[in-house]
């Protein structure tokens, strides 16, 4: 069974750098899907941030791709999201998730940027 | 940037009634959309992937239809469970895009 876990920090300071990473289980990232990252503000909508595919390639969010870089680490199974000079309007729930269509999800990391 | 625009924002039903939530895009992303559901305090679940196909575990009462720019989730006979908020998603051109929600609340 796919389970995705995020896991990072979950209080940043302004203008400092967001680090989340996911780790995957039941099933090799090394695969033909994509892995991505989603964040949904408190009580607002979704937010597709960026995919990344096992040989390294990305696709980002025009809005965010300034700040945003997005990695992967066959050996351990996991991929990364860093998010660089947030603000108050980055507090969200950042959430993992498998492919471009998210068919499995993490369950959600509530990241509160706040000095 | 593709822009999906979901109506209605708020649908008020009753268990059993037939749910028709609709999705418009701002240009054609052929059939590369999606339907989450999402309940509150937990992550968003997939219910329909490239417009018309249900995703693994998914009850038959949801289905979906359109292509292009018009889209329509449908759910048959509505479960106490379904009342949550639903997204479409597009993820034409290697990109990503979600529409507002629609909320869908017990009557």
């Amino acid at each position: 069974q796919v389970q995705l876990q995020e896991s990072g920090p979950g209080l940043v300071k302004p203008s400092e750098t967001l680090s989340l990473a996911c780790t995957v289980s039941g099933y090799s990232i090394n695969s033909p899907f994509s892995w991505g990252w989603i964040r949904q503000p408190p009580g607002k909508g979704l937010e597709w941030i960026a995919n990344i595919y096992h040989s390294g390639t990305t696709y980002y969010n025009p809005s965010l791709e300034s700040r945003v870089n997005i990695s992967i680490d066959t050996p351990t199974n996991q991929f990364s999201l860093k998010l660089r000079s947030v603000t108050a309007a980055d507090t969200a729930v950042y959430y993992c998730g498998r492919g471009f269509s998210f068919d499995y999800w993490g369950q959600g990391a509530l990241v509160t940027v706040s000095s | 940037e593709i822009v999906l625009t979901q109506s209605p924002a708020t649908l008020s039903l009753s268990p059993g009634e037939r749910a028709t939530l609709s999705c418009r895009a701002s240009q054609s992303v052929g059939k590369l959309l999606a339907w989450f559901q999402q309940r509150p305090g937990r992550a968003p679940r997939l219910l329909i992937y490239d417009a018309s196909n249900r995703a693994t575990g998914i009850p038959a009462r949801f289905s979906g239809s359109g292509s292009g720019t018009d889209f329509t989730l449908t759910i048959s006979s509505l479960e106490p469970e379904d009342f949550a908020v639903y997204y479409c998603q597009q993820r034409s051109n290697w990109r990503s895009t979600f529409g507002q929600g629609t909320k869908l609340e017990i009557k």
